[in-house]
């Protein structure tokens, strides 16, 4: 069974340039997670999708970043425009949900490089 | 949003000897996970516990919840190489939101 998939797995822009990221979930999975990630740091949730549904969008910065989900399948996350501080490693994580709670399987992340 | 709490932040041994790392938060757990996370990839779960003392075993890791269900540690048995990465812990609340420690990079020298 095909893992979370991610693109692109790097890139590199401007600042002020938008850039956008794909991922698709493993099949099956209803709930999507975006999250942030810099360096030796902890992944930070930007966004968490139930089906097509944002239902946790707290933590996202809404006045440069954008998130859909259509279909309730693949996701893109969009920034524009770009600043340096948005460098960083953009996660996205998909998960069925369990008597335990849920239990997450991430894709390889797309880093983002602001100059 | 629990706020929890890993230490140590950087962990070096040497192949053979053994390490704990620990994730604490001031409110209970529902549940709470492990992750490993190697260089240039994303998070893999490692075990989920959910009982307050509850001890599971993977291999060379052990991992134990507290009694009261507010901290936990993962223990490595004669540590290799392969260990190498950041070890994460995660919870979930009641409204099953993921948040994530900061994590420990352990280094295991050859």
């Amino acid at each position: 069974e095909a893992g979370v998939v991610q693109s692109p797995r790097y890139k590199i822009i401007e600042k002020k340039q938008p850039v956008a990221f794909w991922c698709n979930p493993i099949s099956g999975h209803n709930t999507l997670y975006w999250y942030r990630q810099n360096l030796g740091q902890g992944p930070e949730l930007l966004i968490r999708y139930e089906n097509e549904e944002a239902v946790d969008d707290s933590q996202l910065p809404k006045d440069r970043f954008s998130a859909e989900r259509l279909k309730g399948v693949d996701s893109t996350l969009k920034i524009q425009p770009a600043e340096l501080g948005d460098s960083a490693v953009y996660l996205c994580a998909s998960s069925l949900e369990s008597g335990t709670g849920p239990e997450a399987f991430f894709g390889q992340g797309t880093r983002l490089t602001v100059v | 949003t629990q706020l929890l709490e890993q230490s140590p932040q950087f962990l070096s041994i040497q192949e053979g000897e053994n390490l704990t790392v620990y994730c604490n938060s001031s409110s209970v757990f529902s549940s709470l996970q492990w992750y490993r996370q190697e260089p240039g990839e994303g998070p893999v779960l490692l075990v989920t516990v959910v009982t307050g003392g509850e001890v599971k075993k993977l291999k060379r890791l052990t991992f134990q919840f507290g009694d009261a269900r507010k901290d936990s540690s993962l223990h490595i048995t004669a540590a290799q190489p392969g260990d190498t990465g950041l070890y994460l812990c995660a919870s979930t609340d009641n409204d099953y939101k993921l948040s994530f420690g900061a994590g420990t990079t352990v280094t295991v020298r050859a």
